[in-house]
């Protein structure tokens, strides 16, 4: 089993569209969760951290996270052309210092 | 924000090259680490380190070495590159507080070995 899954094939919404964004992990012992966003040819830009259940929002960005179910998600909220990248999910592995990154998932905003 | 700088951006170089990339922070952050990432393919960790003198292999051996002599370097070494070695290699540290995971990242050094 991968630490950290992304399942989803690129998504592509038109131009202020809500994205929705998923996550699984599976180190139960797990605090933070990150979403980075990568734009081609570019290195990840941390844009989103989340360290206990419930919503997170930051501008037209929320993350949620739901340790239950270990599942953390993000929602771009009126989806913009600039918004289309590809979107890395982390997670802290318990006891040791560095993150499990997911595949990522692209998003293609449409004008 | 981090300042996390990374040189030389784009390199092309022959095969059998010994090569050094080379990572700078400058905000004192304790943990520093090196991925390697081909085009849209996933985060591969190479190397971390949480501080001086510590170094620690990661889930990819790609036959290269790593120092950490001061707190604000983390030079990545090949000792023979090889074609397979093309990738790009991306440079992140992390504040030293336990509860800070977070990484941020350099801009990434394109690698093409010929």
């Amino acid at each position: 089993q991968k630490e950290v899954e992304q399942n989803s094939g690129p998504l592509s919404v038109p131009e202020g569209a809500i994205a929705s964004l998923n996550c699984t992990y599976s180190d139960r012992g797990s605090q933070s969760f990150f979403w980075y966003r990568q734009y081609s040819g570019k290195s990840p830009e941390l844009i989103m951290s989340i360290y206990s259940n419930g919503d997170k929002e930051d501008g037209r960005f929320t993350a949620q996270l739901n340790k239950a179910s270990q599942y953390v998600s993000l929602l771009i909220r009126d989806s913009q052309p600039s918004d289309s990248a590809t979107y890395l999910c982390a997670v802290n592995i318990w006891g040791n210092n560095r993150l499990a990154f997911g595949k990522g998932n692209q998003v293609v905003v449409i004008p | 924000e981090a300042d996390i700088y990374q040189t030389p951006r784009y390199l092309v170089i022959g095969t059998g090259k010994k090569i050094t990339l080379e990572c700078s922070q400058t905000m004192g952050h304790d943990k520093m680490y090196w991925y390697q990432q081909d085009p849209g393919m996933e985060l591969h960790l190479i190397h971390y380190s949480y501080g001086v003198n510590s170094t620690e292999k990661g889930d990819l051996s790609s036959e290269s070495t790593v120092s950490r002599i001061r707190t604000e370097h983390f030079p990545l070494t090949l000792e023979s590159a090889r074609p397979s070695h093309t990738s790009q290699y991306l440079c992140a540290s992390s504040p030293r507080t336990s509860a800070s995971y977070e990484q941020y990242f350099g801009p990434g050094t394109r690698l093409t070995v010929t």
